[in-house]
């Protein structure tokens, strides 16, 4: 089974409005971290917003937030006013377990374009 | 956080060859890793680099095939080794700071984008 599941392989988004990127996880370890990190097509990977698996409230980095569901193992990033520098594959991920050999693994991305 | 410098930051080169790539940290980390990602693909990881022995490699990821070095806390190489037209990818470095409040988020160098011929 796959442990980062990412359904929309491309989403488009008018500038100025919101978006939000799906993810699913599926990990039975109780302690784990999601991360959600931007691709442009320069390569680099920017990392964006982390949440942990024990935080009560939703992360939120400026104009980045996201939309943790537990219960239902999501962890949707939200874009709130896009910018055409936005455009980019955007990659949600998950580390499980603490100390030592953390492994983190990557969903497939969703390739956001915003259109003017 | 860290800031990852990564070079060369592109190269093409010939079947059979080998090339090592770089990594430098700006300050002292706990861990680095190696992935690879293919044209359109998600990342992979190759291995985790450990400070003075050998790297733990992923399934499918072999030392002969993609040796890692380590020698301290801030640098890093990775050489792909007898490569094929198969290994054109981006090769991308990425370190861990640690520690308690950390998070254990992982910072990425810029990549290097390997053309085989």
């Amino acid at each position: 089974a796959q442990k980062i599941t990412q359904t929309q392989p491309g989403m488009f988004v008018q500038e100025k409005e919101a978006v939000t990127l799906d993810c699913t996880y599926d990990t039975s370890d109780p302690s784990y971290g999601l991360f959600w990190y931007k691709q442009p097509s320069s390569g680099e990977m920017i990392f964006l917003i982390y949440q942990g698996s024990y935080d009560q409230q939703n992360a939120t980095e400026g104009r980045y937030s996201l939309n943790f569901q537990k219960a239902r193992k999501s962890a949707n990033l939200v874009i709130s006013a896009s910018q055409l520098g936005d455009s980019a594959m955007y990659f949600c991920a998950m580390r499980e377990g603490t100390g030592g050999y953390q492994k983190v693994t990557f969903g497939t991305g969703t390739k956001l374009q915003v259109i003017p | 956080s860290a800031v990852i410098s990564q070079k060369p930051s592109r190269d093409i080169c010939q079947r059979g060859t080998s090339l090592t790539i770089q990594c430098q940290v700006d300050s002292q980390v706990t861990m680095m890793f190696w992935y690879r990602q293919q044209p359109g693909q998600s990342l992979t990881l190759i291995a985790t680099a450990n400070q003075g022995s050998e790297a733990t490699y992923e399934s499918g990821f072999v030392i002969d095939k993609f040796p890692i070095s380590r020698p301290n806390l801030t640098f890093s190489t990775l050489t792909v080794s007898n490569m094929s037209p198969e290994d054109s990818s981006i090769y991308l470095c990425s370190a861990t700071t640690g520690g308690r409040e950390a998070k254990n988020i992982q910072y990425f160098g810029a990549g290097t984008r390997l053309s085989v011929l």
